[in-house]
C-alpha cells in the first residue's frame, strides 16, 4: 500500500539549533516528493520538491531535503532554526499519472524554543 | 507557480443546510482536482478526485450523496456539502492539476475553506 511516515509527531528546537525531520514513503512507482508547511489556520505552502536528478534539492525558507532510494527517505533539514519556523510539516508522494493525487503523512508539529 | 484559488474562505452555516464550495485554478486548466478534508491537528485526507466532465471517484468512506463534486470546465470544481452537520466542520482544501503529457505535472493547492456548521 501507498503510504508516508512521519514518525515524530512532535518536535521541540531551539532557536538557532540545527533540524531535521524525517520521512519514509512506500510506493510502487518511481515517486515524486514534497515537504509542504503549514501555520495554524493556514493553507500549504510549498517548501521543496523532489521529481529527479540530484539528490540534495534546496528550498524555501533555507530548508533543505535529501532523497535517499535505498532507505525510502526524504528527510527536510535546516541549519539553523529561527522562531518564525514553528508550524506544521508535511512530507507528501505523488506519481507521474495525471489522475493520481498526493498521499500526505500525519505531519510533523515543530515548536521552537527560545 | 500556478495558482489555485478557493471561495469562500470561511463559512458558517446552520445544520441541515448545504454550502458550496468553489476551487477555480487561475492561470492553467486542469484536467483533474482533488478535494481534501483536514480535521484540527490532523493531515490532509483526500476525498475525492474529479476529472473534468466526469463523475468524482470518492475514497473509502466519503458519502457521495452528502458530498457533491461538479468539475463542469477545466478552470472551476465545486464541492457542495449537503445538509451539514457539526461533524462536518472542517477545513476543505482543493487542488489542481494539469494533464498535459511529457511532463510531471505538479499539483496545486488553494488555500482552503473553513467550514464551522452550528
Amino acid at each position: 500500500a501507498q503510504s508516508v511516515t512521519q514518525p515524530d509527531i512532535h518536535i521541540t528546537v531551539s532557536e538557532g539549533a540545527s533540524l531535521e525531520l524525517r520521512c519514509n514513503y512506500s510506493y510502487g512507482a518511481t515517486p515524486y516528493l514534497f515537504w509542504y508547511v503549514q501555520s495554524p489556520g493556514q493553507g500549504l505552502q510549498l517548501l521543496l520538491k523532489y521529481f529527479s536528478g540530484d539528490t540534495l534539492v534546496q528550498g524555501i525558507k533555507g530548508f533543505e531535503a535529501e532523497f535517499k532510494r535505498s532507505q525510502s527517505s526524504f528527510n527536510l533539514r535546516k541549519p539553523s532554526v529561527h522562531w518564525s519556523d514553528a508550524a506544521e510539516y508535511f512530507c507528501a508522494v505523488g506519481a507521474y499519472q495525471a489522475g493520481t493525487a498526493l498521499i500526505f503523512g500525519k505531519g510533523t508539529t515543530l515548536s521552537v524554543s527560545s | 507557480g500556478a495558482v489555485v484559488s478557493q471561495h469562500p474562505s470561511r463559512v458558517i452555516c446552520k445544520s441541515g443546510t448545504s454550502v458550496k464550495i468553489e476551487c477555480r485554478s487561475l492561470d492553467f486548466q486542469a484536467t483533474t482536482m482533488f478535494w481534501y478534508r483536514q480535521f484540527p491537528k490532523q493531515s490532509l485526507m483526500l476525498m475525492a478526485t474529479s476529472n473534468e466532465g466526469s463523475k468524482a471517484t470518492y475514497e473509502q468512506g466519503v458519502e457521495k450523496d452528502k458530498f457533491l463534486i461538479n468539475h463542469a470546465s477545466l478552470t472551476l470544481s465545486t464541492l457542495t456539502v449537503t445538509s451539514a452537520h457539526p461533524e462536518d466542520s472542517s477545513f476543505y482544501i482543493c487542488s489542481a492539476r494539469e494533464g498535459t503529457s511529457g511532463a510531471y505535472n505538479e499539483q496545486f493547492f488553494g488555500p482552503g475553506t473553513r467550514l464551522t456548521v452550528l
